[in-house]
């Protein structure tokens, strides 16, 4: 059984197009993540999403915006894409019960050309 | 910013030796944990480690917290070719205890 699933996992499109990637996660976790790994592997956090609480990241451009609609799901909408934004992303969940340890989804590879 | 940063960025052993790296981090923590990433996946938790904890095992692994250095160190015993990953410390940020900042990872290559 897949904990946190993401689609689609590999996604090519060009500069200017409107793209999203779901998540989906079958733990029960109250808290959602969306990480972005650039290409030296720095893993950044963007988002997290707890309960309806959502806490950006302010180095984030407000070209991306989460939405969740339910617990189990956060997805994430990218408007204007630009060349900047390939990168892979992660989505992640986790719980307060085991401390926050976070599962991680398989990732997302987003080539912008 | 709660960065880690894990040193050294690259280590390359053989099979059956010991591997060590380090996590540095800037603020106070309440947790830091450790994780795994083999090449193209997602990332695994190893380990969580709290900040009134030194020492924590688990398997080959062995972490250590070094709360007035600011420093954690992920100790693999007897390292194997499929412990060849990335390895990233995370430390939750301003005491919220539900986010967190990782590392830039250490690259461990293990050759058999």
């Amino acid at each position: 059984d897949t904990a946190v699933s993401q689609t689609p996992k590999y996604l090519v499109t060009q500069m200017g197009n409107d793209k999203s990637i779901k998540c989906e996660q079958n733990l029960g976790h109250d808290t959602m993540y969306w990480y972005k790994q650039d290409s030296k592997k720095f893993l950044k956090i963007m988002f997290s999403y707890n309960n309806k609480e959502l806490i950006i990241n302010e180095t984030v451009p407000n070209r991306f915006s989460p939405k969740s609609p339910d617990k189990a799901h956060l997805n994430l909408h990218i408007n204007s894409l630009e060349l900047g934004d390939s990168a892979v992303y992660f989505c992640a969940s986790s719980t307060p019960g085991t401390a926050y340890e976070q599962y991680f989804g398989p990732g997302t590879r987003l080539t912008v050309t | 910013s709660q960065q880690g940063e894990e040193d050294p960025q690259a280590l390359s052993i053989q099979e059956g030796e010991n591997a060590t790296m380090n996590c540095s981090y800037k603020t106070s923590i309440n947790n830091l944990q450790w994780y795994r990433q083999n090449s193209g996946r997602g990332l695994v938790h190893l380990i969580l480690i709290r900040s009134n904890e030194r020492e924590k095992h688990s398997g080959r692994l062995r972490v250590t917290l070094d709360t007035s250095k600011k420093s954690s160190s992920l100790l693999i015993t007897a390292s194997r070719a499929a412990d060849t990953a990335s390895y990233f410390c995370a430390t939750d940020w301003q005491g919220t205890g539900n986010q967190f900042y990782f590392g830039t990872g250490t690259s461990l290559t293990v050759i058999p």
